[in-house]
Formats: structure tokens, sequence, C-alpha cells
């Protein structure tokens, strides 16, 4: 069945250090990728996506490139602000479902 | 901007007792989820609902459990005969499209804490 991994949390970085959050995934067919942020006290919310291999997902300086031959969806952000602090779900969907799973999440805590 | 809302956002309840959670989807949307996430663990699928009417559920989705729209706004979530198991934090999303290219909205989630 599909299946998500996060690294464990909680991150935590000072302000403008790098930020990599690893995902791997195991999936039937060619899944969509998916990061969600909920920040706190609000829901989850989509960051970005990708839908097929080689695929490079951004938004608000987040990217993650979907790479088949690794089955991974890494997050990354070059220069981390206090305010992304929240946490982080990686996500599919595949297999005609069109139902996500998700990942534990992982939190992030940047301090100023 | 249009969201998804949930009530409560927190709900104590005694073991053996039923519980409720509400849901307003987005308005246009069609496709509503119901997921809940124990401490610490994933967030997990519990069910689907589209044209008034289950779509798909997962294990943990049994007798148990069981969702309406009553009135074409509300989306529920019933848990009778609640377990401290059934702790956990429960997000509606609801969706315009289900296709699995498509974007879930999500509530703030509503905590249930069963004692």
């Amino acid at each position: 069945g599909n299946s998500v991994t996060q690294m464990e949390g909680p991150v935590t970085l000072s302000e403008e250090a790098f930020l990599t959050i690893n995902c791997t995934y195991t999936a039937t067919g060619y899944p969509s990728l998916f990061w969600y942020v909920q920040y706190p006290g609000e829901g989850l919310q989509l960051l970005l996506k990708a839908t097929k291999a080689d695929d490079k997902g951004s938004n608000k300086g987040f990217e993650a490139t979907y790479r088949k031959e690794t089955t991974s969806f890494h997050l990354e952000k070059g220069s981390v602000q206090v305010s992304d602090s929240a946490v982080y779900f990686c996500a599919l969907s595949s297999g005609g479902s069109y139902i996500p799973t998700f990942g534990r999440g992982t939190s992030l805590i940047v301090h100023p | 901007e249009p969201e998804v809302t949930q009530t409560p956002s927190h709900q104590v309840t005694q073991m053996g007792q039923e519980v409720i959670l509400r849901c307003v989807p987005i308005s246009n949307h069609l496709y509503f989820y119901w997921y809940r996430q124990i401490l610490g663990q994933k967030v997990e699928f519990l069910v689907s609902f589209y044209n008034n009417e289950i779509s798909e559920k997962s294990e943990i989705f049994d007798d148990q459990f069981s969702v309406e729209r009553p009135d074409g706004s509300n989306f529920t979530l019933k848990i009778r005969s609640t377990k401290l198991e059934d702790s956990a934090m429960y997000f509606c999303a609801s969706s315009e499209i289900a296709q699995g290219k498509g974007e879930l909205f999500f509530g703030e989630g509503s905590r249930l804490t069963v004692l």
C-alpha cells in the first residue's frame, strides 16, 4: 500500500539557516506528491506539489523535487524565517484513489 | 478567503459517550473528508464523502463511526461509545475535485480527549 515516511522532529534552526526535511514514499503506480503546512492555530494547507518524476514544486521559497529513482520528495528552503515555524506534512496520492496519504508531520522551530 | 471551519476546537468526554464533531466545508466543494491524528503519529484517513454517500473509507472507520451531511452545509462525524484510543485530533477537509492532483482544504481540527 501507499505510505510516507518523514524525518522526526522537531527541527530547530536559527533564522536564515538552510532547511531540509526528508520525505520518502512507497506507492503503487505514479503518485502525485505534496507538502502541506500547518501554522499554529490553523488547518493544513497545501504548500507545493509535483505530479510527475523530476518535477520541482515551489512556493514561498520552499522547493521539493520529485525523485523517482530514490522515491523521495525532500523539502528545502535556502534561508528560513521565524514565520516558517510550523508543522510540515508530506503526502501522496496514487493508485486510482484520490485520497492523499500523509506522513506524521515534522515540526520546524526557527529561532531569531 | 473561503475556509473550512470545525467545531468544537476541543472536546473532553467520558469513555462510552457519543461525540459529534462538526465541519462546514467550503461552499462550492463537492468532496469531503475526515482524517485523524493521534498524538505523535501519522495523519490517518478515515472516510471520504461525495454525493451524499461514503465514497471510500479506511479500516479505522468501523461501525463505531458514521458521517452525515444533514443540511447541505454541515458535515458531521459521529463517534459512538468512545474509547480511550479515540483521543486524537480530527481534521475535516474538502476539495473541489477528486482526481488525486487536487488540493484538499483543511479545517483547524477538533481535539477529542476521552477520559
